[in-house]
């Protein structure tokens, strides 16, 4: 297996809600991401977690709360978000957990989130 | 501190063609990697071409190379013998140690369309 699977693919919530996002990997990758993409802009990191630790966290509001319950899984837990959080949210990992420079990412599909 | 700029927003080719994409980038570190990867409509973030800044050698990976400067911080891609499949996003980024640890940061990107 070589792929990222996130799911789900498309996901539209209300402000209110709470809601996941969830990311797998059977790659026995040591270190996993999430980023968040908004149309025609670049990637921008969120959180990374390595040997199942958080180990980067880009300041993001805590209306997004990520979760790795094992070194195959990453989740992103959603609540009370704003319009603006509508985005493509991107899961990747990498085989190396010491997060170098040398590290390649393996990217999934993605989840489109809208917020009403 | 790692920056990417990429001052194509749009390129195109005709299909057989060769195109060359732009990329410059800025990081303190001596070690660091550099990445091409493409995002066509299917969303997914696919890895191009790695290159390892130590190495003088060019990458090369069958249609797709690259033209590596490191004393001026400059590294395009080439794309030969152009294919439909080729019509993505491209985002050239940096992968440095230091306070960049772990973390992977993209060029704004470029279009890519590749006419028939």
């Amino acid at each position: 297996d070589t792929e990222v699977t996130q799911t789900p693919k498309h996901l539209v919530m209300g402000m209110t809600n709470k809601k996941s996002l969830k990311c797998e990997q059977h790659m026995g990758h040591r270190a996993m991401y999430w980023y968040k993409q908004k149309a025609k802009k670049p990637p921008e990191l969120m959180f990374v977690y390595s040997y199942e630790k958080l180990s980067i966290n880009e300041s993001v509001p805590s209306r997004f709360s990520p979760e790795c319950p094992n070194s195959s899984l990453l989740n992103l837990h959603l609540h009370a978000l704003q319009p603006e959080d509508s985005a493509l949210y991107l899961c990747a990992s990498s085989i190396r957990g010491d997060l170098s420079g040398a590290n390649v990412l393996t990217f999934g599909a993605g989840s489109r989130l809208t917020v009403l | 501190a790692q920056t990417v700029t990429q001052s194509q927003p749009e390129m195109s080719v005709q299909e057989a063609e060769t195109v060359t994409l732009s990329c410059t980038y800025d990081t303190s570190e001596s070690d660091y990697y550099l990445f091409w990867y493409k995002q066509p409509p299917s969303r997914q973030m696919i890895l191009v071409i790695r290159q390892e800044a130590y190495k003088q050698q060019n990458a090369t990976e069958n249609r797709f190379s690259v033209n590596f400067q490191k004393a001026a911080k400059s590294f395009s891609l080439k794309i030969s013998d152009s294919q439909l499949g080729d019509a993505a996003m491209y985002f050239c980024a940096v992968n440095a140690g230091g306070t960049s640890y772990g973390k992977l940061t993209f060029g704004q990107g470029t279009i890519l369309t590749v006419h028939p």
